[in-house]
């Protein structure tokens, strides 16, 4: 069975600061990994996604994630983060071929104060 | 144009009541999924549709029945609604090969 492990459940940070927020999954098969970013009141946007490849993705707006398959993990980072990042950020993982069910993280919210 | 779109956005509703939810997505997606997002925020998928046919049913109470009457539309509706049905449910879309899923905005509902 996949499980993922969000360790922290709130990271407070100040603008302009760096942040990361940690990801760790556990899956006897190879996996997909994902950063789902949800505003309030609002539906669940990916942020970025490991299928293959390199290991290290980025998305358009700053954040970038590295898979780390010795250490079964996908951390989120952000050099330098904005008011308008504070958000619910969820990491999930699924399984090739495994009719894509995702199962997701307890979640960590992003208070980024000025 | 809204790429999932759900009805309606609220739903508050008496315990014992039958509700539907309605999803539709115009990806071109060959699979689509219910979430449930419960109070603490978390995730959890209930069902999964690939081509009109249901490939995910997680432990959900049979009071939950989802309908696909076609690859674009995918409906979940509930029969004696119960006070711990309150939540967030989430319908989502994605290519039957895998990848990155397509939420819709949600529908929060309330059972009084």
């Amino acid at each position: 069975a996949q499980s993922v492990t969000q360790l922290d459940s709130q990271v407070p940070v100040f603008e302009e600061a760096p942040v990361e927020l940690r990801c760790n999954y556990s899956s006897s098969v190879s996996v997909y990994l994902f950063w789902y970013v949800q505003y309030p009141n609002q539906g669940l946007q990916l942020l970025l996604k490991y299928l293959s490849g390199s290991t290290l993705v980025e998305s358009i707006n700053g954040f970038e994630a590295e898979f780390n398959k010795s250490q079964t993990s996908f951390h989120l980072r952000k050099p330098s983060v904005h008011i308008s990042d504070t958000a619910e950020y969820f990491c999930a993982v699924s399984n090739p071929g495994g009719y894509n069910k995702l199962i997701f993280g307890a979640g960590t919210r992003l208070a980024v104060h000025p | 144009d809204t790429a999932v779109s759900q009805t309606p956005k609220y739903l508050v509703t008496q315990m014992g009541n039958d509700k539907s939810i309605k999803c539709e997505q115009n990806l071109g997606h060959d699979t689509m999924y219910w979430y449930k997002q419960d109070s603490k925020k978390f995730l959890k998928i209930m069902f999964s549709y690939n081509n009109k046919e249901l490939i995910i049913n997680e432990t959900v109470p049979n009071r939950f029945s989802p309908k696909s009457p076609d690859k674009a539309h995918l409906n979940l509706h509930i029969n004696s609604l119960e006070l711990g049905d309150s939540a967030v449910y989430f319908c989502a879309s994605s290519r039957s090969a895998g990848g990155e899923q397509y939420f819709g905005p949600g529908t929060r509902l309330t059972v009084t």
